[in-house]
């Protein structure tokens, strides 16, 4: 089957700059993508999701972008807290697929004082 | 509060005694769903229900059991467990299928 990946394992930045978390889907299917957090020792959260007719989407601080053309999806974090640093999850689901999400591995968001 | 609810939140037990870990979600939602999680393997889909008495393996529903007799109560069960059973394991549902998933705080077992 086809799966959901994610760039980096890994990603640190400074508190108060903007952070990129990056993932790649192989699905040509997919049509529905969210972006989850996930702090040590707790559920995923849901943070935003975007359907695959629109190709930016934005919420409090954060920004998801989507490019069909490459099949790639992004995460922007305004200004990240160190309330922020968590693991970050890309899923995607092709609406029709009675499976629902498939996720990524996972990028470890880490910031930095 | 809306919520998904799991318990016990920490087992430890041996091979092959039988457990059951519940999911409850106070949402009035249709879908609901079971994971594992594992270092290097992310989250992998356990089983699923669409609704009541609707249920579905997903990837890797080798050695568990669900059952979905009422809309909110979803519980997964293991009859024999097996040490490569060790895992975190999160409970989910959503309003409808295709729809954002709401997950549990989790489950963590150590099966000796």
């Amino acid at each position: 089957g086809e799966s959901v990946g994610l760039h980096l394992p890994t990603l640190s930045v400074q508190e108060g700059d903007n952070s990129i978390i990056n993932c790649a889907y192989s699905n040509s299917a997919s049509d529905y993508f969210i972006w989850y957090k996930q702090e040590s020792g707790k559920g995923p959260q849901f943070i935003i999701d975007i359907r695959s007719n629109m190709d930016k989407r934005q919420g409090q601080r954060v920004t998801v972008l989507l490019n069909k053309t490459v099949k790639h999806l992004s995460l922007q974090i305004a200004a990240t807290q160190p309330g922020d640093s968590a693991v970050y999850f890309c899923a995607e689901n092709s609406l029709g697929s009675a499976r629902q999400l498939t996720f990524g591995s996972g990028t470890q968001l880490t910031v930095l004082p | 509060e809306a919520q998904v609810t799991q318990n016990p939140r920490y087992l430890i037990t041996v091979t092959g005694k039988k457990l059951t870990v519940t999911c409850s979600q106070n949402m009035n939602h249709e879908y609901m769903s079971w994971y594992r999680q594992d270092p290097g393997l992310g989250l992998r889909q356990i089983y699923y229900s669409m609704n009541v008495e609707v249920t579905d393996k997903g990837d890797v529903p080798e050695g568990y059991k669900v059952s979905r007799k009422e809309k909110r109560n979803f519980p997964l069960i293991l009859e024999s467990p097996s040490p490569n059973q060790t895992s975190l394991y999160f409970c989910a549902s959503s309003a409808h299928r295709g729809e954002t998933q709401y997950f549990g705080p989790g489950t963590r077992l150590l099966v000796l």
